[in-house]
């Protein structure tokens, strides 16, 4: 059974503090995903990794970093916290997709960052 | 510029009817189409898939529909019950990469 986990559910930080989360995968997955979601905007990508070491930005990489030392883990920095970063934010791990099909994406359970 | 929409934030349907979530985009490269469902406090989980050389993948009571001159898919769900009141994204692949696109989500309320 795949298992996506992350480092908190819930964190409140304040502003101008730098913030990790942490995202864990047990599937040997190559893929790694940064997603946030907000009402009305749906889920958005904001960093990808196909490989360790490897990262590519998503739609909304402003403001955010992201780190890749081993396959299994996957770490989303905001390097200096503001409010308009209080979000939900999901890491996703797949497969590669092969040109013959298409690899589901598999999801952490999210977490809910205030920043005040 | 939103390529993938669902324009009904919200659908209220009672249980046993059925249930027709809908979704439009707009890029012709989208080469798959899911569907996740999410409940409050847990992540997305996939529901089903459409690969963009069929018009119709069905799945127990999930049935998908792609309509590719109209560039709109729809997810059928019937019987609805309670358990499926959740949030619906849909979702759409850009051919040759692992991405994928998300909609804004319907939130469907299966009422007893």
């Amino acid at each position: 059974d795949v298992k996506v986990t992350q480092s908190s559910r819930y964190l409140v930080k304040r502003t101008g503090e730098k913030v990790f989360l942490e995202c864990v995968q047990d599937m040997d997955h190559e893929n790694m995903f940064w997603y946030r979601q907000d009402p009305g905007l749906g889920l958005r990508l904001i960093y990808f990794s196909y490989d360790v070491k490897m990262k590519e930005k998503g739609d909304i990489p402003e403001g955010y970093s992201v780190s890749r030392e081993k396959k299994e883990r996957f770490s989303l920095i905001l390097e200096s916290a503001s409010t308009n970063q209080t979000s939900m934010y999901l890491c996703a791990s797949s497969f590669p997709t092969s040109g013959m099909s298409w690899e589901t994406q598999y999801f952490g359970p999210g977490t809910r960052l205030l920043v005040l | 510029d939103q390529q993938v929409k669902q324009n009904s934030p919200s659908l209220s349907v009672q249980e046993g009817r059925i249930s027709i979530l809908n979704c439009d985009y707009t890029n012709s490269m989208f080469d798959y189409f899911l569907w996740y469902k999410k409940y409050p406090a847990e992540g997305p989980t996939f529901l089903i898939s459409i690969s963009s050389i069929k018009d119709k993948n069905e799945d127990g009571r999930f049935t998908v529909f792609l309509n590719k001159s109209a560039k709109h898919l729809s997810l059928h769900i019937v019987p609805s019950q309670p358990g499926d009141s959740a949030v619906y994204f849909c979702a759409a692949s850009v051919y040759n990469t692992d991405k994928l696109i998300f909609g804004t989500g319907t939130r469907l309320q299966v009422f007893p």
